[in-house]
């Protein structure tokens, strides 16, 4: 079965400072990885995905992220945090062993120190 | 474009009733998604339609049921309703199946068993 871990349920950043949020995949096949963001009191929004095109995946809001096969990562960066990034984000990974579904990750919620 | 419609955005029910979630996708997508978020956690997967034919069922109980119809619109209904239901209900749509197809997600519909 293919599966996600995201180390860390708490990340804060100072404003400006650089952001990771880790990401570790469990896969068989060549995975389809995504990035998600939830702010609160609302649903997900699409923030980046690997599809294999290439290894370094840049997103919306400044975010990008590399797929590392050796190290079956999947990290999320941005360069510089904004207080707007404060919000809880998910690794998820599509699944298609048994039913076609995105497994998630427990989340992590990022704080930012003004 | 507008993206994935849900209603009622709030519900609040007692133990042992019905319910019924709408979802209506975006324009141009066939397969629509339900996710359950409890407090805390990330997404599980519930059902997947497309073109009106369930082609995925998560592990939950009978008491949980969807359809999908011909404008691919769709319905989740619960029944006989548990306190542990109490969840925010995430309707996703997408072009097609497949991890090639990203999932794009409304913002949910929060339902509160008491």
């Amino acid at each position: 079965a293919q599966s996600v871990t995201q180390l860390g349920s708490h990340v804060s950043v100072s404003e400006g400072a650089l952001v990771l949020l880790r990401c570790n995949y469990s896969s068989s096949v060549p995975p389809y990885l995504f990035w998600y963001v939830q702010y609160p009191n609302q649903g997900l929004q699409l923030l980046l995905k690997y599809t294999s095109a290439a290894t370094l995946v840049k997103g919306i809001n400044g975010f990008e992220a590399e797929f590392k096969k050796s190290e079956t990562s999947f990290h999320l960066t941005k360069p510089s945090a904004h207080m707007s990034d404060a919000a809880e984000y998910f690794c998820a990974v599509w699944s298609n062993f048994g039913n076609e579904k995105l497994t998630f990750g427990t989340g992590t919620r990022l704080t930012i120190i003004p | 474009d507008t993206g994935v419609t849900q209603s009622p955005t709030h519900l609040i029910k007692t133990r042992g009733q019905q319910v019924t979630l709408r979802c209506s996708p975006i324009s141009g997508h066939k397969s629509v998604s339900w996710y359950q978020q409890v407090l805390g956690q990330g997404p599980q997967f519930i059902f997947q339609y497309y073109e009106k034919e369930e082609r995925g069922r998560g592990n939950f109980p009978d008491r949980f049921s969807a359809r999908q119809f011909p404008n691919y619109s769709s319905e989740l209904n619960v029944n006989a309703l548990l306190l542990g239901d109490s969840a925010l209900y995430l309707c996703a749509s997408s072009v097609a199946t497949g991890g090639n197809s990203p999932l794009h997600f409304g913002n949910g519909t929060r339902l509160t068993v008491t």
